[in-house]
């Protein structure tokens, strides 16, 4: 089963550049990556979605090597309305009820 | 456009009663889930269904139950509610199901 580890935690500064990343060893070959993220009292969004190389669209891009082992989840220029938990999600298309959101990571933008 | 509500926003429950949580969304969408997530933790599937008429077991399925009668609509049912059920409950949809989910806004359950 494709669990994925991710830090804690991670702190930063207006405009800034952040990374986060997520490893997933078990990945299966059938396994997409996704990334959500989700505010205090609210229901998790969705940011954006991969499978291999790199994905990128209009709030994020997605980095997955060759071997799909980790993924990089970046955020440029970050705001204050960036501070959110963010979960790193790795979905089997061929088992419907394996989808693991993890403990996610607490990202803290900072003015 | 509502997407999915959920209802109620919150209930206190006592231990031992019946207890199911609405899930409705107008987007027609096929796929529809139920997860929990309990207090600093992230979210774990509780149920999941894949299209209208079928059902299956998520994560974390003992104690509740789930029905699709219709593409819209999605109750989660705890038959005989437990203190450990206390949790917030959220349900999702999409198209597909590897799809992007969009989530409702969450039932806080309490159970005492």
């Amino acid at each position: 089963l494709a669990k994925t580890t991710q830090p804690i935690s991670m702190d930063s500064y207006e405009g800034q550049e952040v990374n986060i990343t997520c490893s997933h060893n078990n990945i299966a070959t059938n396994d997409y990556i996704t990334w959500y993220q989700q505010f205090p009292s609210q229901g998790p969004r969705f940011i954006i979605q991969g499978y291999k190389t790199k994905v990128t669209n209009e709030v994020a891009s997605l980095f997955i090597p060759a071997d799909r082992k980790s993924s990089t989840l970046s955020l440029p220029r970050v705001s204050l309305s960036d501070t959110a938990v963010y979960y790193c999600l790795v979905g089997d298309m061929n088992n419907f009820n394996k989808f693991y959101f993890g403990s996610g990571t607490k990202l803290n933008v900072k003015p | 456009i509502a997407g999915i509500t959920q209802a109620p926003t919150s209930q206190i429950l006592a231990a031992g009663r019946r207890m199911t949580l609405r899930c409705t969304q107008d987007m027609r969408h096929n796929a529809m889930y139920w997860y929990r997530q309990d207090l600093g933790l992230g979210l774990r599937l509780i149920h999941y269904s894949n299209t209208a008429g079928t059902t299956g077991k998520g994560e974390v399925p003992d104690g509740y139950s789930v029905s699709r009668a219709n593409t819209d609509d999605f109750p989660l049912t705890l038959a005989s509610a437990v203190p450990s059920q206390t949790s917030v409950y959220f349900c999702a949809s999409s198209e597909a199901e590897h799809n992007e989910q969009f989530f409702g806004p969450g039932t806080r359950l309490t159970v005492l």
